[in-house]
């Protein structure tokens, strides 16, 4: 049963700390995505990757926020240093890129509190 | 900056109503997606409409596209309580259509 895993799934760190989370897209997927879910704003694309390249990260707050994909197995989010504003739920979606319609499939999420 | 509008934002019924929730936006959309996402779960894809007027079912669930492609609804017949859930529409950029805009859901409750 192919899915995208995300660790680690729950977080609660100090603000001012560094956290990285990490996303293993599902085998295959040529684009990785990376989304933030508040309450207040919804779901909002931060970042994504098509063939392990950044296509676009202008939703991300990029003096403190980094995403990089090592290799295909591996999409990572660091936050240097955590502010209690970035608490939240991340999602990783991975998909084929194919154009309108592609379908992202979505990780279960990092829940990240900052205190 | 494309927006998606959803309506209503909070829905708590009876097992066995109907209901109908919107997505609606000014702006024109090349395609709109469904999701529908558990509590500590990420979304999942429900649907994907392309054309104008398009109606999709899926089971107890239909979907459709407004003719002029700027908003889309869907009706569930009977709900369960497994019906329960955030429901979000979602639609490619005008920037890039890998790029999705997310609607901010209309959360579902059905009681039993």
């Amino acid at each position: 049963d192919a899915r995208v895993t995300q660790t680690p799934r729950h977080k609660v760190t100090e603000m001012g700390q560094e956290v990285t989370m990490r996303c293993q897209p599902i085998l295959g997927h040529n684009t990785v995505f990376w989304y933030r879910q508040t309450m207040m704003q919804g779901l909002e694309l931060l970042a994504y990757f098509r063939n392990r390249a950044p296509l676009d990260d202008s939703g991300m707050p990029k003096d403190r926020f980094s995403a990089e994909m090592p290799d295909a197995t591996l999409a990572t989010l660091k936050i240097q240093p955590s502010e209690p504003r970035d608490s939240a739920v991340y999602f990783c979606a991975s998909g084929f890129g194919t154009g309108f319609g592609s379908e992202a499939f979505f990780g279960q999420g990092t829940r990240l509190t900052v205190v | 900056t494309q927006l998606l509008e959803q309506s209503p934002q909070f829905l708590s019924i009876q097992e066995g109503e109907n209901l109908t929730v919107y997505c609606n936006s000014s702006s024109v959309f090349s395609s709109l997606q469904w999701y529908r996402q558990e509590p500590g779960e990420g979304p999942v894809l429900l649907v994907t409409v392309v054309t104008g007027g398009e109606v999709k079912k899926l089971k107890r669930l239909t979907f459709q596209f407004g003719d002029a492609r700027k908003d889309s609804s869907l009706h569930i017949t009977a709900a369960q309580p497994g019906d329960t859930g955030l429901y979000l529409c979602a639609g490619p950029t005008q920037g890039g259509s890998e790029k999705l805009v997310f609607g901010k859901g209309t959360k579902l409750t059905v009681n039993p």
